[in-house]
């Protein structure tokens, strides 16, 4: 089956510094991916669409140049967390649609988990 | 403003017993709702959806009720099994148009006791 792969799965940062999260698609080409964040007993919450090619589209609320997002080829999205505080310490999951079946469903990755001391 | 509700945090059945999982949702644009299942440092895989026009789906030992009437679906493990323990979240989506933009409920952990 169509398989996501997230890297890296923990990081720790300090304060101030910038992380970045890879998402691959090792088996198929995604031309959108997504990026979700999930804080502790919370509901995953979508973050923005990445477009390969083009510029990433943000939610509500989602400040666009803390969260740099590009997505260079079919196969690999990056998110990078910009000037990294610890309110941004959270898990993100990166997943995309496979099969152009229209039916939403979503192959996730296994997730980073973003710790800022 | 949380438009999928999981009201349920926790769940505990008895193998062999059936689990309801259950989800309430606001938004009556939705049109396409799907189970995911989350075992811990993984992250969620599809388990059964169904869509709008349909009241019933069933995969195996897992079926989706949706009641659009009453804005609610659930999901029914028969028989459950200790490893079907796991977060289950309920998402959402509406249009073909918003295709991947999933809405979430806070998810509801199963414990399947053997």
């Amino acid at each position: 089956g169509a398989v996501v792969s997230q890297h890296p799965s923990r990081v720790i940062c300090k304060s101030g510094t910038s992380v970045k999260i890879e998402c691959r698609s090792l088996d198929f080409q995604a031309t959108t991916m997504f990026w979700y964040r999930q804080f502790p007993k919370q509901s995953l919450m979508l973050m923005a669409t990445s477009n390969e090619g083009s510029k990433a589209t943000y939610e509500q609320g989602v400040e666009k140049d803390k969260f740099l997002i590009n997505h260079a080829s079919l196969t690999l999205s990056t998110l990078t967390v910009t000037s990294a505080h610890p309110e941004d310490s959270s898990f993100y999951i990166c997943s995309a649609e496979v099969g152009g079946s229209g039916a939403n469903v979503l192959t996730f990755g296994a997730g980073s988990r973003l710790t800022v001391l | 403003d949380q438009q999928v509700k999981q009201n349920s945090p926790s769940l505990s059945v008895q193998e062999g017993r059936i689990s309801i999982l259950n989800c309430d949702y606001t938004n009556s644009m939705f049109d396409y709702f799907l189970w995911y299942k989350k075992y811990p440092a993984e992250g969620p895989t599809f388990l059964i959806s169904i869509s709008s026009i349909k009241d019933k789906n069933e995969d195996g030992r897992f079926t989706v009720f949706l009641n659009k009437s009453a804005k609610h679906l659930s999901l029914h493990i028969v028989p459950s099994q200790p490893g079907d323990s796991a977060v289950y979240f309920c998402a959402a989506s509406s249009g073909s148009g918003n295709t991947g933009k999933l809405i979430f409920g806070q998810g509801t952990t199963l414990q399947v006791k053997p």
